[in-house]
């Protein structure tokens, strides 16, 4: 399935800037994540949502902050990043409830800071 | 927290040859899923196992569950050049309404033409 969609693909921002990046999932889901994918580590699991509600936040950085305004729509609100901060962030979505460990990416967005 | 010790890192096969890769883990999951990802693209849902002991078809792919729970494997038959790409296991324990996948590191297979 490829319903959950992420813009921008790339984004190349400065340590003084401020970005968001987005995700959208038109599968009816109700759960969504945030991950960071660095070289060589495995994927690592930044925020979950469900419902709307932040259930996880993953010791996380405060220059991270993440939004979900509904179900749908799920941001990651960037400023004053540090280079080590590049990597690919995906964001995913499930369902709740039984058999809802299947998560779907989207295809995430590459980071570059510099 | 949970690790996942998935192995072999990478595989370099001839075309038509089988595959088959592992993840291992100290703790017990209640679920299992395979991943795929192609160079710039987020992970594509491979198979999906839900109980110890399970053995699931795609295609050219089978996955099963283990029986201790704590383990997997994903074997690829007949491989083709497009089954290039990075392999992850990824499990979970049920706990709360959103479910938090652990991942593996990944198994980078190249297939040789």
């Amino acid at each position: 399935e490829t319903g959950v969609t992420q813009t921008p693909r790339h984004l190349v921002m400065g340590m003084t800037n401020k970005k968001s990046l987005k995700c959208e999932q038109h599968l009816g889901h109700n759960a969504m994540y945030w991950y960071k994918q660095s070289a060589k580590k495995p994927l690592e699991l930044m925020f979950v949502y469900s419902l709307e509600e932040r259930v996880e936040n993953n010791s996380v950085p405060s220059r991270f902050s993440p939004e979900c305004p509904n179900s749908s729509h799920l941001f990651l609100h960037l400023h004053t990043l540090q280079p080590e901060d590049s990597a690919l962030y995906l964001c995913a979505s499930s369902r709740t409830g039984p058999r809802t460990d299947t998560q779907y990416f989207g295809p995430g967005t590459r980071l570059t800071v510099l | 927290g949970q690790q996942l010790n998935q192995s072999p890192q990478s595989m370099f096969i001839q075309e038509g040859e089988d595959v088959s890769m592992n993840c291992t883990s100290s703790s017990i999951f209640n679920t299992w899923l395979w991943y795929k990802q192609d160079p710039g693209e987020g992970p594509v849902l491979l198979i999906a196992l839900y109980k110890a002991g399970e053995l699931t078809s795609n295609g050219r792919l089978t996955a099963q569950f283990g029986i201790t729970r704590k383990d997997s494997f994903l074997n690829i038959s007949a491989s083709i050049p497009s089954d290039v790409g990075i392999y992850f296991c990824a499990g979970s324990v049920s706990s709360g309404s959103a479910r938090q996948l652990t991942f593996g590191s990944g198994t980078q297979l190249t297939v040789l033409p």
